[in-house]
């Protein structure tokens, strides 16, 4: 069955970084594009971003470029967000999420909290 | 990002007819597939439509979709204690060239 696992999440300094990760199994990662779509705390979903099965396309929403960057590992079956500049706003959990039909299957999320 | 537009609450009655809508404009709703995911407190969410009108392996037949112009709607039949939950609807925007969610609408079953 899929499974999407994320980890990296913590609490991290307004300014600072971090890299989140998301461990696929049970479907062929490299045919699949995935996604990143993160939620704060008693909100909505936002979609935060996307890339393509051979990582060739990438999309992102205004709200992270230039500050956050996907990237994906076929050969590990992995899928990367790495986030700099890092503020207030941008505490929420975090989901690793694959395109097969839209968005059909989400991870368990990880929490992302920038505080001083 | 400009997002959807969702009603922020619907209430209902056991075994009534629920319907939620999401507004968008013709750059997502209208000319982009729409998708439908639900999220119960504490859960990641699940899809229960794709592309408009397409029920997942397992989803419930209580529930069917559909588009009108810039109006996509997502009908629950028969609503059950388990349907209380977040409904979010999600498009493509080809203008944006990124995904849009709508803020979500929480369902209540009275």
């Amino acid at each position: 069955q899929v499974q999407l696992v994320e980890s990296g999440g913590g609490v991290v300094q307004p300014g600072g970084s971090l890299r989140l990760s998301c461990a696929a199994s049970g479907f062929t990662f490299s045919s699949y594009g995935m996604h990143w779509v993160r939620q704060a705390p008693g909100k909505g979903l936002e979609w935060v971003a996307f890339i393509r099965n051979d990582g060739g396309n990438k999309f992102y929403a205004d709200s992270v470029k230039g500050r956050f960057s996907i990237s994906r590992d076929n050969s590990k079956n992995t899928l990367y967000l790495q986030m700099n500049s890092l503020t207030a706003e941008d505490t929420a959990v975090y989901y690793c999420v694959k395109e097969g039909t839209d968005f059909d299957y989400w991870g368990q999320g990880t929490l992302v909290t920038v505080s001083s | 990002q400009a997002g959807l537009t969702q009603p922020p609450s619907v209430s209902k009655g056991l075994r009534q007819t629920a319907t939620l809508t999401c507004t968008g404009n013709s750059n997502n709703v209208g000319n982009q597939g729409v998708a439908w995911l639900q999220q119960h407190q504490g859960h990641p969410p699940k899809l229960l439509s794709y592309r408009n009108n397409n029920r997942p392996s397992g989803i419930s037949e209580r529930l069917s979709a559909s588009r009108s112009g810039n109006t996509a709607s997502l009908t629950i039949t028969g609503l059950q204690p388990e349907d209380e939950a977040d409904y979010y609807c999600s498009a493509w925007d080809s203008s944006l060239s990124a995904w849009v969610f709508g803020g979500g609408t929480k369902l209540t079953v009275l």
